[in-house]
């Protein structure tokens, strides 16, 4: 299954700021997703990234806060502008896999943002 | 979006066997059921997923009723890493770009 490496693990940002989230897999796929988890919560569908394309949001979800750039087949990064306190959460990614019994998904380990 | 409904939590013994259970009355002909777990600070990872028969691989089984409305993953001798959120997830094969996470069930192993 696609190895996924994402950087930072974690970070403590001052409000205001923007801090860019590296996602990169080893291997190509066509597509890329960006999911939020808020503390104690279950994971929230941000957007759909494909390469050469511009980025699916879901409803709630802007692109001028959580813009979002795919520039080949095995990388993408998503940037939280502006933050706030509100947007302490892990941003994690996800790519479309071969699962053996199927297509599922594979996720990264996340990437722990907290905002002061 | 959450087409699935799972209770909060379980608690299990360890080496006994575990039945989570999942709620999808809404399922289309087109739904696959998946199901994922999430260890403590860790990403989601892929558990096991099915159409309309019994599955079963070497982490787990999935029992799905006859009328798919609802289905049932087991772990068949709980150990204490099996300790996550367990999330039962439809995916539609027409538009597998959407997957879409309930709240899942917190699974609890007491040894």
């Amino acid at each position: 299954s696609a190895v996924i490496s994402q950087k930072p693990s974690r970070d403590i940002c001052q409000r205001g700021t923007s801090l860019t989230i590296q996602c990169q897999v080893d291997s190509q796929v066509t597509m890329m997703f960006w999911y939020r988890q808020q503390p104690g919560q279950s994971l929230t569908l941000i957007a759909t990234a494909n390469q050469g394309s511009e980025a699916t949001y879901e409803s709630g979800f802007v692109i001028d806060k959580f813009p979002i750039s795919r520039p080949n087949l095995t990388f993408s990064t998503l940037t939280v502008s502006n933050m706030s306190p509100e947007d302490s959460s892990i941003y994690l990614c996800s790519v479309e896999d071969w699962t053996g019994g199927g297509y599922g998904y594979t996720f990264g380990s996340g990437t722990r943002l907290t905002v002061v | 979006d959450a087409k699935t409904t799972q209770p909060n939590s379980m608690e299990s013994n360890e080496e006994e066997p575990v039945h989570l259970p999942c709620n999808h009355s809404t399922i289309s002909g087109t739904d696959y059921i998946h199901w994922y777990r999430q260890l403590p600070s860790q990403g989601p990872e892929y558990v096991i997923h099915g159409l309309t028969s019994n599955v079963n691989n070497r982490m787990a089984s999935l029992a799905i009723a006859e009328d798919r409305k609802s289905s049932t993953l087991i772990l068949h001798r709980a150990t204490l890493r099996d300790a996550a959120v367990y999330y039962c997830i439809l995916r539609d094969v027409n538009d597998f770009n959407k997957f879409y996470f309930g709240s899942g069930t917190k699974l609890n192993v007491k040894p």
